[in-house]
């Protein structure tokens, strides 16, 4: 157990929805991490959150936001689903930012599927 | 656009053997390199990491080897047991300074007892 919780575990959808994924990172990491994992791809880093501020954006659509609440949990929406949003999405959380060797914990994960 | 690339989906050793798991990646900004190991259901673990200032770095059954001139990294796990089946992830951090990672498409070990 990573300490990292996500929920749901698994969202079905449809087209057109919004969804949100809620994490909670490891007691006393400040930074958190989103994942998308689509089928038989690594994982891609969406954005990054480090103490409540964006820290650092990858390759994240415009239809997904995130946040991260003055209790450090963080929340990705996905809005106007497609299909090819169907994945899984990870969350990581780590200590602080910018520092290399800094591991990053991963959650189980959300597995979106949008029909 | 791969930045860190597993070329082999696939990997059968035997138990005992050694398992060499390869990784390679294309931008020299990286300086620091990840191996993660997933198994179904579950999000990625930790196993072992190397900074871009070595070329090795030993955690029990677990080696990394760094080649930057090759942009080359390897993960030999010795000797290789059951338990070490699963899908293996390389990555790599350093470009924008965030510390997100930039992850290879894994490779499925097995571990035939």
């Amino acid at each position: 157990d990573s300490g990292v919780t996500q929920t749901p575990k698994h969202l079905i959808t449809a087209t057109g929805q919004r969804v949100t994924l809620r994490c909670s990172p490891r007691s006393g990491d400040l930074s958190v991490y989103w994942y998308q994992q689509s089928l038989d791809q690594g994982l891609q880093f969406l954005i990054q959150y480090y103490n409540g501020e964006e820290r650092a954006k990858g390759n994240i659509l415009e239809r997904f936001s995130a946040q991260q609440f003055p209790d450090l949990h963080s929340e990705l929406n996905l809005s106007s689903l497609e299909l090819g949003d169907s994945a899984l999405y990870f969350c990581a959380s780590s200590v602080q930012t910018g520092s290399k060797g800094n591991e990053q914990f991963f959650g189980p994960g959300t597995r979106l599927t949008v029909l | 656009d791969q930045q860190v690339k597993q070329n082999s989906p696939s990997l059968s050793v035997q138990e005992g053997r050694i398992s060499i798991l390869n990784c390679d990646y294309t931008n020299s900004m990286f300086d620091y390199f990840l191996w993660y190991k997933k198994y179904p259901a579950e999000g990625p673990t930790f196993l072992i990491s190397i900074s871009s200032i070595k070329d090795k770095n030993e955690d029990g059954r677990f080696t990394v080897f760094l080649n930057k001139s090759a942009k080359h990294l390897s993960l030999h796990i010795v000797p290789s047991q059951p338990g070490d089946s699963a899908v293996y992830f390389c990555a790599a951090s350093g470009e924008t300074g965030a510390n997100n990672l930039f992850f290879g498409t894994g490779t499925r070990l097995t571990v035939i007892p």
